[in-house]
């Protein structure tokens, strides 16, 4: 079975530039959720998906960043404009519903997608 | 304060060593505490998975879980060089069992051979 795959693996772009980034998560996961690493600092949540709905949205960073899940498969995340302090490791992780597992919320992560704005 | 502490190291040990690793955390809701491995440029791979205080081990892992004290636990026994990575410890607090993880810092681990 195929993992959580991410497109691109790195993007190199300047300030002002838009960047999109894509998720693919495992097929049969409902739950998608978006990460970001920033420099020197830990992992932090930034959205979560339930199919094509956003379920919690609380840690996206501001209006530059849009999240879309349409038909409820894959996932994309768009920056724009891009800013110096976007720049970081954005991950990508999905889920089954718990209520199928009769289990927690467990997450596969991607590879990540390494964003550098200059 | 942050939610989850986490001594970031690194922190090297010779092959076959015993590898304790720990997290506090200051979020009583917390139910579910996670260890993740993740390999330099890849993303964190699930390791171990508790609900709630307890001990849970499989093979030469093994996580322990304290609410009363806020602090978990990974143990890593006979270290091997392939174990040398970064690990995340990570809890959620489920209302729905829908929320989101959070990550403490991570710990930098070194096996030398």
């Amino acid at each position: 079975e195929a993992g959580v795959t991410q497109f691109p693996s790195h993007s190199v772009i300047e300030k002002g530039q838009t960047v999109t980034l894509r998720c693919d998560p495992i097929s049969g996961h409902d739950n998608l959720y978006w990460y970001r690493r920033v420099m020197g600092k830990e992992i932090k949540f930034l959205l979560h998906f339930v199919k094509e709905s956003k379920q919690d949205e609380s840690g996206m960073p501001n209006n530059r960043f849009l999240a879309e899940r349409t038909g409820g498969t894959y996932s994309t995340l768009k920056v724009q404009p891009a800013e110096l302090e976007d720049s970081g490791v954005y991950f990508c992780a999905s889920s089954q519903d718990p209520r199928r597992t009769g289990g927690g919320d467990t997450q596969y992560f991607g590879p990540g997608t390494r964003l550098t704005v200059l | 304060q942050k939610e989850v502490e986490q001594d970031p190291g690194p922190l090297s040990v010779p092959e076959g060593a015993i590898v304790s690793l720990n997290c506090t955390y200051s979020n009583s809701a917390f139910q579910y505490f996670m260890w993740y491995r993740q390999y330099s440029r890849k993303g964190p791979e699930l390791l171990m998975y508790t609900y709630s205080s307890g001990n849970k081990e499989d093979g030469r892992f093994t996580a322990q879980v304290d609410k009363s004290s806020k602090y978990i636990s990974l143990f890593i026994r006979d270290s091997q060089p392939s174990d040398s990575a970064t690990y995340l410890c990570a809890m959620s607090a489920p209302k729905t069992s829908y929320d989101k993880v959070i990550f403490g810092p991570g710990t930098s681990l070194s096996v030398i051979p």
